[in-house]
């Protein structure tokens, strides 16, 4: 089975750049999308396809994807980023998620 | 707006079957998607259980494909799953969601999501 591996939390101050890296084996051969989930709520795609932020999300989410590695940015990161960020792919007919970062704005 | 919205017991006893229902507006059954269930148990990550098309393509996890079963019923705007022969492991949040086809596969819209307690 397909794995992807992801920091568990990661801590940034109001205003600076949050970088959420999720690694996979040959990760840039395949399509990762993004979620957000924030203390009891669902998960929201926040991009998907590698770099693309679906309508309403903020253009400060971007999303990279090169070798083994692919790589959420928060730019200007804002107190309600704050959540659980998971990324996710398709591989050999089943959805895979990574194991979530806690990202904690202070 | 795509909206969706999980129903179901919220306690399910050991060795039987967890059933769950989900109903989707603003968004037609049938219109190329894939609908899915996703699981979350209590303070841990995502899990994927599975896809359905409403051509009747399926895909499910792995280590879940023995006990699941998803159906849809168009006319009602409504797909389903089955979890049989339950245990602890089980207990999760549940949530259903729409999900694109392809190698680009992907949520885009989720339900709130219910919580399923397994528990004698």
């Amino acid at each position: 089975s397909y794995d992807l591996t992801q920091t568990p939390s990661l801590s940034v101050s109001p205003g600076q750049t949050a970088s959420i890296a999720c690694s996979g084996d040959k990760l840039w051969n395949k399509y990762v999308s993004w979620y957000q989930q924030r203390p009891g709520q669902s998960p929201l795609l926040v991009i998907y396809q590698d770099t693309k932020r679906p309508s309403g999300i903020p253009e400060r989410f971007s999303g990279s994807n090169s070798g083994n590695t692919a790589t959420l940015t928060i730019s200007g990161t804002q107190a309600m980023d704050e959540g659980d960020f998971y990324c996710q792919v398709w591989d050999s007919n089943t959805v895979v998620f990574g194991g979530g970062t806690k990202l904690t704005v202070l | 707006q795509v909206q969706l919205q999980e129903s179901g017991p919220g306690l399910v006893k050991p060795s039987e079957t967890l059933s769950l229902t989900c109903v989707v507006s603003g968004s037609s059954i049938g219109s190329g998607y894939y609908w899915g269930w996703i699981r979350q148990p209590p303070g841990k990550g995502l899990e994927w259980v599975g896809s359905m098309s409403y051509s009747g393509s399926t895909y499910y996890s792995p280590s879940l494909k023995s006990r699941v079963t998803l159906s849809l019923d168009t006319s009602r705007r409504q797909f389903s799953l089955r979890l049989k022969s339950v245990t602890a492991a089980d207990t999760a949040v549940y949530y259903c969601a729409r999900v694109s086809d392809g190698s680009g596969s992907h949520a885009d819209y989720w339900g709130q999501g219910t919580l399923v307690t397994v528990s004698p």
